[in-house]
C-alpha cells in the first residue's frame, strides 16, 4: 500500500533545541495532517494544512504545506522532555482516505 | 462528549480463537476507519466505512471483517486469530469536508496479543 516517505525515522536531541522534519509524496494531496503520538495512546492531531503554500502555527510548532503540494514540513522550536513521542504525517488525496507516513520517533535529553 | 472510545484495551487471544473490537463515536461522523500499528512501524488501513450500511477494504483487510449498523458504532471482528494479527488496533472518525474528509479523530487503541 502507499505510504508517504517521512524523515528522519528518528532522532535525539538536547532540551531547548530546535526540530526540523518532513513528509514526502509522489502524489499531490488536498490536506497534510501533523499527529502526535504518545506511548499507550492513539494519535492526536497537532496541525491541519489545506492550501499549498499554507504555513500554521500551534505553540511551538509550526507546519507548512509545500508548494508543489506533495510534500510538508514540521517544525518544533525550543525542545521540551515532553515534545517525546511519534510524529506522523498524514496525507489526504481527495478520496475517503488518508495515506499515512511511517513516523518520526523523537527523543529529547534533558 | 467522549470523541472514539474502543474497547476492550488490552487483549490476549489463542490461536484459532475469534472475537470482537468495539468503536463507537459520538461525533455524529460518517466516516469510520480501523488501522492496525505494528511495532515500530507506521499504521495500515484495514476497514472503513463511509456511512451506516457500507464498508470498504483497506490495504490489510484479510483475516478480518467489519459491519457499520449504526452510524456510532463500527466493530471489528477476528474470526480465526492468529499470531500474525498481534498489534495494536486503532479506530478513526471523521466528517466529511470541502473537498474530501475532516482530520480524522482516534481512538486510544486495543492491544492485542495473540499466542
Amino acid at each position: 500500500g502507499q505510504q508517504l516517505n517521512q524523515s528522519p525515522q528518528s532522532m535525539f536531541i538536547q532540551e531547548g533545541e530546535d526540530v526540523s522534519m518532513n513528509c514526502t509524496s509522489s502524489s499531490i494531496f488536498n490536506t497534510w495532517l501533523w499527529y502526535k503520538q504518545e506511548p499507550g495512546e492513539g494519535p492526536v492531531l497537532l496541525i491541519a494544512l489545506y492550501k499549498a503554500g499554507e504555513l500554521t502555527s500551534n505553540g511551538r510548532l509550526t507546519a507548512q504545506f509545500g508548494i508543489t503540494r506533495k510534500d510538508s514540513f514540521l517544525n518544533i522550536s525550543a525542545s521540551i522532555p515532553s515534545d517525546v513521542g511519534i510524529y506522523f504525517c498524514a496525507g489526504h488525496p481527495g478520496t475517503y482516505k488518508y495515506i499515512f507516513g511511517t513516523g518520526t520517533r523523537l527523543k529529547v535529553l534533558a | 462528549n467522549a470523541g472514539v472510545t474502543q474497547t476492550p484495551k488490552f487483549r490476549i487471544l489463542k490461536i484459532g480463537q475469534s472475537m470482537t473490537l468495539q468503536c463507537a463515536q459520538d461525533m455524529n461522523h460518517n466516516y469510520m476507519y480501523w488501522y492496525r500499528q505494528d511495532p515500530g512501524m507506521g499504521l495500515k488501513l484495514i476497514y472503513y466505512s463511509v456511512g451506516a450500511g457500507i464498508t470498504d477494504k483497506g490495504e490489510v483487510p484479510n483475516g478480518y471483517n467489519v459491519s457499520r449498523s449504526t452510524t456510532e458504532d463500527f466493530p471489528l471482528r477476528l474470526e480465526l486469530a492468529a499470531p500474525s494479527q498481534t498489534s495494536v488496533y486503532f479506530c478513526a472518525s471523521s466528517r466529511a469536508g470541502t473537498g474530501g474528509v475532516q482530520p480524522q479523530h482516534f481512538g486510544d487503541g486495543t492491544r492485542l496479543s495473540i499466542l
